[in-house]
């Protein structure tokens, strides 16, 4: 249980571009989601936290237009880069928590999407 | 505001040895702790958890972690390194909260040689 999907998996797209990723908790209810952006051989850093059907709150420093992140259901976010440019080029994680139930106190990672940008 | 230290940005071990990964937390509350494994290009996999309990704390694949709240430290450790164990790994801290994510050390590169 508790498993968290992200698609894709890697995806390459021309400067300018817009891309979406989703992230999908498969078999729990995920009341907060966060994504997080890792750099080659850096740890992650937190983007935004999401809650389910209210706006994401993001960190210092991440451009809100340029990162859009819906969390429209207890089950699915989706984060587009607008506009994106090589600098935006990065691998992103999602990582999904249930609040509420048994699974309070943990959260559960999805596999990571590799975006690169030409 | 919580933090994670990992002092050790590369280790090299040879096959067999055994293993010690540092951690220490800064945190107001009772932390809950996690050490994570990346390989390259690949997500997260979780080694093990403390949340409560017992301060020793199983993992798969042979791991183990101290929970030492004298020292805010919660050390990674295994008796005998495989090369498969050669890895990014990262200590995280968290909160019994909804809305507050985990935040994690820089990591700690492993390198296994024969």
């Amino acid at each position: 249980g508790a498993v968290v999907s992200q698609h894709p998996s890697w995806v390459i797209c021309k400067s300018g571009t817009s891309v979406k990723i989703e992230c999908r908790s498969l078999d729990f209810q995920a009341t907060t989601m966060f994504w997080y952006r890792q750099f080659p051989k850096q740890s992650l850093m937190l983007m935004a936290t999401s809650n389910e059907g209210s706006k994401a709150t993001y960190e210092q420093g991440v451009e809100k237009d340029k990162f859009l992140i819906n969390h429209a259901s207890l089950t699915l976010s989706t984060l587009t880069v607008t506009s994106a440019h090589p600098e935006d080029s990065s691998f992103y994680i999602c990582s999904a928590r249930d609040y509420r139930g048994f699974l309070y106190n943990e959260q559960f990672f999805g596999p990571g999407t590799r975006l690169t940008v030409l | 505001a919580q933090s994670v230290t990992q002092p050790d940005i590369h280790i090299t071990v040879s096959e067999g040895a055994s293993l010690e990964l540092r951690c220490n937390y800064s945190y107001g509350a009772t932390p809950y702790l996690f050490w994570y494994v990346q390989s390259p290009g690949q997500g997260l996999q979780l080694l093990l958890k403390y949340f409560s309990g017992d301060t020793l704390v199983q993992g798969i694949k042979g791991f183990e972690a101290e929970f030492k709240r004298s020292q805010s430290s919660f050390n990674l450790r295994k008796p005998s390194v495989h090369w498969s164990d050669a890895a990014e790994y990262f200590c995280a801290v968290g909160a019994n909260s909804g809305n507050t994510p985990l935040v994690f050390g820089k990591g700690t590169r492993l390198s296994v040689i024969a």
